[in-house]
């Protein structure tokens, strides 16, 4: 089974600090996402990449940035967290192309900035 | 722009009995994709089933299946014979036919809550 990891399920962090969420598939899938998700308002795309060093952003890249260096790691970056980023984050990858093309998440992680 | 309608925001069933849940679309495309994913309090997304819409057959996975009418742009959920471990958000999302670059993201519907109850 296709495997997406999150680094933590939890993180508090402080008002502008640099934050760094890790994400790792074990599948080989070129293509990888960001999303937030926020009550009512469903899961909103940040950034997404479908190649190494290749990156497009989203709906809501405002805030973020990402790198994605080899295949199978896909970080998302805060520069400086704010409050208006508490929220929670889930990863995903998916193969390009696939006949049965879907997309395989990780557990998502909660992330508070006090 | 797509645009995904989930008019629905919380539902719930008895156990072993059937509940079905709505979801819209609006596209000017001809092909595209049609997914409903599950989201558990445990939070691991995962894809419950999937539709094309050049099929005219609607997609079935055990309990699952769909009422795809793409003439009313429309992609109803059924979950038979209710079980627990069937509460969950659902999440209605469509996808343009596989191309590159942005045209890959899903478009996602605000989610259903759904509550299996004993």
């Amino acid at each position: 089974d296709v495997k997406v990891t999150q680094s933590s399920r939890y993180l508090v962090k402080r008002t502008g600090e640099k934050v760094f969420l890790e994400c790792v598939q074990d599948m080989d899938h070129e293509n990888m996402f960001w999303y937030r998700q926020d009550p009512g308002l469903g899961l909103r795309l940040i950034y997404f990449s479908y190649d190494v060093k290749m990156k497009e952003k989203g709906d809501i890249p405002e805030g973020y940035s990402v790198s994605r260096e080899k295949k199978e790691r896909f970080s998302l970056i805060l520069e400086s967290a704010s409050t208006n980023q508490t929220s929670m984050y889930l990863c995903a990858s998916s193969s390009m192309g696939a006949a049965n093309e879907k997309l395989f998440f990780g557990s998502g992680t909660q992330l508070s900035v006090l | 722009a797509q645009t995904v309608t989930q008019s629905q925001p919380e539902m719930s069933v008895q156990e072993a009995e059937t509940v079905t849940l709505s979801c819209t679309y609006d596209t000017s495309e001809n092909n595209y994709y049609l997914f409903w994913y599950k989201q558990p309090p445990s939070r691991q997304m995962i894809l419950v089933i999937r539709q094309e819409a050049y099929k005219q057959q609607n997609a079935t996975e055990n309990r699952f299946s769909v009422n795809f009418q793409k003439a009313a742009k429309s992609f109803s959920l059924k979950i038979s014979d209710s079980q627990l471990g069937d509460t969950a958000m659902y999440f209605c999302a469509f996808m343009k036919t596989l191309s590159a670059g942005n045209n890959r993201k899903l478009i996602w519907g605000l989610g259903t809550s759904l509550a299996v109850n004993p």
